[in-house]
């Protein structure tokens, strides 16, 4: 079974200052792994997918994340942050053989200091 | 892409009810999926949702205490039953399309007292 490790609960940074959120998986093959990002009230919202081919990905907002099989590990990073993206966010990972269900992780919450 | 949409958007409920959460989507798709996501916590998945079949359950949830119906291929509904107050949660509906992404309704608040 599929298992995803956000080890960072809370993390804070200042306005303008880098971000790299930490994921790591657990999948005996290829994953699809993804993040999606919940504001306070809000439903949850894709910022970006890897199901394969490039390993550094792009999404929304700015950010990007890179697979790394290696490390089995799909870190999200922004270089610049907003005070807008304080949030919390969330790796999942899919299974392509368990269809189109997803195994989240428990989530990291970000907090930005004007 | 799809849209989903969720009723209630929130409810408090009493303990011992039962309260029905719909799901409606704007397109066809055949699996539906619904999570539980618990004060502080992430989603964990309840059971999957096929249209013509019963409903998957994960492993830790029952169909008595969370019965979902799946009538056609752009509606579902997911029960809370007999409720109590750790059943307090975010509900929330999600549909994927061929593996590409999941898409989530905007949930369901639900307080039990």
């Amino acid at each position: 079974a599929q298992s995803v490790t956000q080890p960072d609960i809370h993390i804070t940074v200042s306005e303008g200052a880098s971000l790299e959120l930490r994921c790591n998986y657990s999948y005996g093959a290829t994953p699809y792994l993804f993040w999606y990002v919940q504001s306070p009230g809000q439903g949850l919202q894709l910022l970006l997918k890897y199901f394969s081919g490039d390993t550094l990905v792009q999404g929304i907002k700015g950010f990007e994340a890179e697979f790394k099989r290696s490390q089995s590990s799909f870190n999200l990073r922004k270089p610049s942050v907003h005070w807008s993206d304080a949030a919390e966010y969330f790796c999942a990972v899919g299974a392509r053989s368990s269809g189109d269900k997803l195994t989240f992780g428990t989530g990291t919450r970000l907090a930005v200091r004007p | 892409s799809a849209v989903i949409s969720q009723k209630p958007s929130r409810d408090i409920c009493q303990r011992g009810t039962s309260l029905t959460i719909q799901c409606q989507v704007d397109s066809q798709v055949t699996m539906m999926f619904w999570y539980r996501q618990q004060p502080g916590q992430s989603l964990t998945l309840i059971a999957t949702a096929n249209q013509g079949s019963e409903a998957t359950y994960e492993s830790g949830f029952v169909i008595d205490k969370f019965p979902i119906s799946r009538p056609n291929l752009t509606f579902s509904t997911l029960t809370v039953s007999n409720m109590s107050p750790e059943d307090s949660s975010i509900y929330l509906c999600s549909v994927a399309r061929g593996n590409t992404e999941a898409f989530f309704g905007q949930g369901t608040r639900l307080t039990v007292v």
